[in-house]
């Protein structure tokens, strides 16, 4: 079945900093989605993003279907930008049900 | 417009124990889906319903069963609880265009279980 990878597993920054976390896919998809863990547990819906780039305030993420893979980028991370951040493809034949890669886990240091 | 709500919150029980969560949604669409976190991982679907009246098992169904009791509802149950059944668990339905499977879903809250 499909794989999804996300890196790094950890990033440690100080508020202000840049980031770029990565989502590898090892099969084309029909769409791709980002969620925001935060430190209470709820998932917020961040991108659904199956080709392109879009844009919501600080946070932008790109696909690049062709070549399987999403880039999350957050500018100017904040203290409540911490949690993990999820990517999640669909799978065709199990209902549209989501593969979730590992995470990544961000801690942004005030 | 709630989106999609979980019931109970949080939930401790010992083992043997049988209990259902309850997940509602709002959003008009055909399918919804249970999942489970456990620490340090994504989400693993345990079951799913592609429409009122029809369930199937997704990766980790075992100890598990399901009830779709309408559109809106779709409970989980767990007929006698076991130390690896703690975890938290999800609820999830795609969003407001009910004639499309893969578009974006839309998860509720979670129900956090603990089993001694």
């Amino acid at each position: 079945g499909i794989q999804v990878e996300q890196s790094p597993p950890d990033l440690i920054l100080q508020e202000g900093a840049n980031s770029t976390l990565r989502c590898n896919f090892s099969d084309s998809v029909n769409n791709l989605q980002w969620f925001h863990q935060n430190p209470w547990g709820q998932l917020i819906n961040l991108f659904y993003i199956p080709s392109g780039t879009k844009q919501n305030g600080r946070l932008s993420a790109t696909t690049v279907a062709t070549e399987r893979y999403s880039l999350l980028y957050i500018s100017s991370s904040q203290t409540t930008d911490s949690g993990v951040y999820f990517c999640a493809v669909p799978i065709y034949n199990q209902g549209g049900k989501l593969i979730f890669g590992q995470g990544t886990e961000l801690s942004v240091k005030p | 417009n709630a989106g999609v709500t979980q019931t109970p919150k949080f939930q401790v029980l010992k083992t043997g124990q049988s209990m259902t969560l309850q997940c509602a949604q709002d959003m008009n669409h055909n399918s919804m889906y249970w999942y489970r976190q456990d620490p340090g991982m994504g989400l693993r679907l345990i079951y799913y319903s592609a429409s009122e009246g029809t369930t199937d098992k997704g990766e980790v169904p075992n100890g598990y069963n399901v009830s779709r009791l309408n559109k809106r509802e779709f409970s989980l149950r767990l007929e006698s609880a076991a130390p690896s059944q703690t975890s938290v668990y999800f609820c999830a339905t795609p969003g407001r265009e009910p004639h499309t499977t893969y578009n974006e879903q839309f998860f509720g809250p979670g129900t956090r279980l603990t089993v001694l």
